[in-house]
């Protein structure tokens, strides 16, 4: 299976310390989105790439975070001294271009990498 | 801004019809989905439909569009136990990004 995934699935951490998780995107899309998702609610988007630039970074909740993608393949998404707050689903998400053939815009959703702050 | 509503819970019976409804305030959307979320598994793409539609079927799913008061509905006919999940509303705006806006999702409770 050639899908989305990401690493580590569950990480769990103390207040102050430093996270990375990992996103391997469906190797043929160029698009590479980060979500977070908290109880009850809906993904909230973070950032995005295309190809190896991030084209969209205002939405990160904070300069703790921080993502990138350094050859347009997998990205990793880190998260400096983290706080209670924190504590969340980040999902990982990749598309081609809309427009592109027939795409329709979906999103390919990875399963999530789920973080817990002490 | 954008911004999507949805309820937050429908339960209805097995082989009964469930609707699930979604607000959205972006009049320029352009692609309008519906996400499936199973516990403990990534959102998966159901159903969408363009803008420029005002109903789509896909099997038991029929998507209803209401531009006018940008209201958006998914009906699953003869819904089954395995059709409990949270389903997520998005919308994609154009011009630009297309960077999907979802609601907080319906939990859909299925009784046998």
């Amino acid at each position: 299976d050639t899908g989305v995934s990401q690493d580590p699935r569950h990480k769990i951490t103390k207040r102050g310390q430093n996270v990375t998780f990992r996103c391997d995107p469906i190797s043929e899309h160029n698009r590479l989105y980060w979500y977070r998702q908290t109880l009850g609610q809906g993904p909230e988007f973070l950032t995005y790439f295309q190809n190896e630039a991030q084209l969209e970074k205002s939405r990160l909740l904070s300069d703790r975070f921080s993502a990138e993608r350094p050859k347009g393949s997998f990205s990793t998404l880190e998260i400096q001294r983290t706080e209670q707050g924190d504590s969340a689903m980040y999902l990982c998400a990749s598309s081609t271009l809309v427009g592109q053939g027939a795409n329709t815009g979906e999103l390919f959703f990875g399963e999530g990498s789920r973080l817990t702050v002490l | 801004g954008e911004d999507v509503e949805q309820s937050l819970f429908l339960s209805v019976r097995e082989g009964d019809s469930s609707v699930i409804n979604c607000t959205y305030t972006d009049s320029s959307s352009t692609y309008l989905y519906w996400y499936k979320q199973e516990p403990g598994a990534g959102l998966q793409l159901l159903t969408y439909i363009f803008s420029n539609m005002d109903m789509k079927q896909d099997q038991r799913l029929t998507v209803l569009l209401n531009k006018k008061d940008k209201h958006l509905s998914l009906r699953i006919a003869d819904t089954q136990t395995g059709d409990s999940a949270i389903y997520f509303c998005a919308e994609t705006p154009s011009g630009g990004s297309y960077i999907p806006t979802f609601g907080r999702g319906t939990s859909l409770i299925v009784h046998p």
